[in-house]
């Protein structure tokens, strides 16, 4: 069965820091990859997503990752965050042979001190 | 957010009791998703349902739990019997027809049990 690790559960940073959230999974064939944010209260938003072609991935509010096949990662990455990036981020992978069915991530909690 | 709608937000039960949580796709979309996620946990997989058919339960308890997708009217997912085990914030995700498109999530319903 696949399963996805984000090794850094909780991660505390200064604004206008640089951001890098690990993700790695476990499946050797196709995959569809996703990263969702879940600000405080809120419901899961896509960020960004890969399902084939070029793998930086550029999604919203600035974020991108990165997909390396090689290393079953699809790290998320942002240059400056804000304080308003505040919130939980959750990795997810789909692989081709398990239907419609998203595997997550146990999410990192992001807190941007101001 | 103008998509899935979950009801109620909040649900408290007591042991032994009936919970039914609800949930209303995004317009045009006629794929249904449950996930459970477990404090201080990622979001788990429960199942997977189209207008009336169930795709995959593989996430599902065996017993007490149940989901369900009419013609008319929202998803309902309905656990029986409660127990403390079954505190957590339940989401409901929905996409369209085409198969791995990004699913797009409520607010999920927290359930606790007394």
């Amino acid at each position: 069965a696949q399963s996805v690790s984000q090794h850094n559960h909780h991660v505390i940073l200064s604004e206008a820091a640089s951001l890098e959230l690990g993700c790695n999974y476990s499946y050797g064939g196709t995959v569809n990859l996703f990263w969702y944010v879940q600000y405080p209260g809120q419901h899961l938003q896509l960020l960004l997503k890969y399902f084939s072609g070029d793998p930086l991935v550029k999604g919203i509010k600035g974020f991108e990752a990165e997909f390396i096949k090689s290393k079953f990662s699809f790290n998320l990455r942002k240059p400056s965050v804000q304080w308003s990036d505040t919130a939980e981020y959750f990795c997810a992978v789909n692989a081709n042979n398990a239907g419609n069915m998203l595997t997550f991530g146990g999410g990192t909690r992001l807190m941007v001190k101001p | 957010n103008a998509g899935v709608m979950q009801n109620p937000r909040h649900l408290v039960r007591r042991r032994g009791q009936e919970a039914r949580l609800r949930c209303s796709p995004m317009k045009g979309h006629s794929h249904v998703y449950w996930y459970r996620q477990l404090p201080e946990e990622g979001l788990k997989f429960m199942v997977y349902l189209q207008k009336e058919n169930i795709i995959d339960e593989s996430g599902m308890p065996k017993e007490r739990f149940s989901a369900e997708f009419p013609k008319e009217g929202p998803s309902i997912l309905r656990i029986q019997q409660v127990v403390r085990g079954d505190s957590a914030a339940y989401f409901c995700a929905s996409s369209t027809d085409r198969e791995v498109q990004p699913q797009h999530f409520g607010d999920g319903t927290r359930l606790s049990i007394l």
